[in-house]
């Protein structure tokens, strides 16, 4: 059971928007630290994809972006492409745990 | 261009030990913090512990306080990852990650290794 609550799965077709939610609690999100989002490819690497909740490191495309309302983040993808089907996480740190946490990721499917 | 190349992934036995390396290029090495991440087989991320630039602080996750030490050289430009009384449940893909100077208020990690895999089992 992950600190950090995502949806397991998303889907959405070529050219739609997508958002994948991340849902913490006043200990990390609801505290005020910073929600960062990677995106990871089967076999590869996790890379850094939003930052500090709402920023992307260069070389990004902005149809990815971040928002945060609360204990909640999301990572919104418009205009779907077959190359964003990843999967993807949330991270931020936990001041009960004094530890950075990840949430269980979600896979994206473009069907 | 900015690298992180990690090694010593092996079979190993539990209850044994094993010594990862993480070299690293490209960049002031010992301006950066260093983490450390994992990820068992089919399952998502777990942060296991980072050093500072400096290598006066270190911290751990709880899973793996007591059994797993990092520490780095910055003459090699390298750190590493101890790790000892090794459980079945520390079998994963091991990755070290350069901690992003612009996240201060939770670290965040840029760019990351291709990892090493560490499988634990008789």
């Amino acid at each position: 059971q992950s600190v950090l609550t995502q949806p397991p799965s998303v889907s959405g077709a070529p050219g739609q928007r997508v958002t994948i939610s991340c849902t913490g609690s006043s200990s990390n999100i609801g505290a005020g630290y910073d929600v960062h989002w990677y995106q990871q490819f089967p076999g590869t690497a996790p890379n850094l994809l939003i930052y500090g909740d709402v920023n992307r490191p260069s070389g990004v495309p902005d149809r990815f972006s971040g928002s945060k309302s609360g204990t909640s983040v999301s990572l919104a993808i418009t205009g779907l492409q077959a190359e964003d089907e990843a999967d993807y996480y949330c991270q931020s740190y936990d001041n009960s745990l004094s530890a950075v946490v990840f949430g269980g990721g979600t896979k994206l499917t473009v069907l | 261009e900015v690298q992180l190349l990690e090694s010593g992934g092996a079979l190993v036995q539990p209850g044994g030990s094993l010594r990862l390396s993480c070299a690293a290029s490209g960049f002031t090495f010992n301006n950066y913090a260093m983490t450390w991440v994992r990820q068992a087989p089919g399952k998502g991320l777990e942060w296991v512990s980072v050093v500072t630039g400096d290598g006066r602080a270190t911290y751990y996750a709880d899973s793996v306080k007591g059994r797993f030490t990092i520490f780095r050289d910055n003459f090699k430009n390298t750190v590493y990852l101890q790790m000892s009384s090794l459980r079945a449940e520390d079998m994963a893909v091991y990755y070290c990650a350069r901690n992003h100077l612009s996240c201060s208020h939770a670290a965040c990690y840029d760019p990351w290794g291709q990892g090493t895999l560490v499988t634990v089992s008789s």
